[in-house]
């Protein structure tokens, strides 16, 4: 059973438009959720994270959002820039500490200059 | 600069062997751990580490092993490879300061068993 689900398996945006990458979570236990990125033949790496007491936090062009009513988050960039294209992974953790977060399967962004 | 690093980075093996993949970090991180990834599956977590001599089993352990002897390894091992174990493996790293922790992943290990 997937606990956090990433239904877009790949999303392509304009150079300059917004990005808006979705994930949906069927714990109601998750209290911190997280987005990775991942270039091909590399390690993700972390982007940014919200924590269940905030409905939004911003870094850069990079805002997350958070609908606890609706066990919805979704990463929004911009403008889209064509080094963000990598694949993104929506993780979500019942509490702090890396054991326990469980991964969506990832959604592609392709950003076409 | 502090890097985590895998080796190697590809690997071909047999069904019924014996592999150990390598994860060194030179964060000086006492958190480490491995995770898998395959396709509609995301990461999953095989095992994870708090410091030395410390192991624990993550989401899907079965058939693969860990130790932790130093701070910087945490080699993963598969006792005896099997074809479900043909993934993509990462190895992270993370600390743990005040509320903030930030986990650092390596490059990944492609294994194929044939």
């Amino acid at each position: 059973d997937q606990q956090v689900k990433q239904n877009s398996p790949s999303l392509s945006v304009q150079e300059g438009r917004i990005s808006i990458l979705n994930c949906d979570y069927t714990n109601s236990m998750f209290d911190y959720f997280l987005w990775y990125k991942k270039y091909p033949a590399e390690g993700p790496t972390f982007l940014i994270s919200i924590s269940s007491i905030k409905d939004k936090n911003e870094d850069g062009r990079f805002t997350v959002f958070l609908n606890k009513s609706a066990k919805h988050l979704s990463l929004h960039i911009v403008p889209s820039q064509p080094g963000d294209s990598a694949v993104y992974f929506c993780a979500a953790s019942a509490s702090r500490g890396y054991q326990k977060v469980t991964f969506g399967t990832g959604t592609k962004l392709q950003v076409i200059p | 600069d502090a890097e985590i690093t895998q080796s190697p980075r590809h690997k071909i093996t047999e069904t019924g062997r014996q592999v150990t993949l390598a994860c060194h970090q030179t964060w000086n991180h006492n958190n480490m751990f491995w995770y898998r990834q395959d396709l509609g599956h995301g990461l999953r977590l095989i095992h994870y580490s708090y410091g030395v001599q410390d192991t624990n089993k993550g989401e899907v352990s079965d058939g693969y092993s860990v130790s932790r002897s130093n701070t910087e390894d945490l080699p993963l091992t598969l006792e005896s490879a099997a074809s479900s174990q043909t993934s993509v493996y990462f190895c992270a790293s993370s600390e743990s300061r005040g509320t903030k922790e930030t986990q650092y992943f390596g490059p990944g290990t492609r294994l194929l068993v044939l």
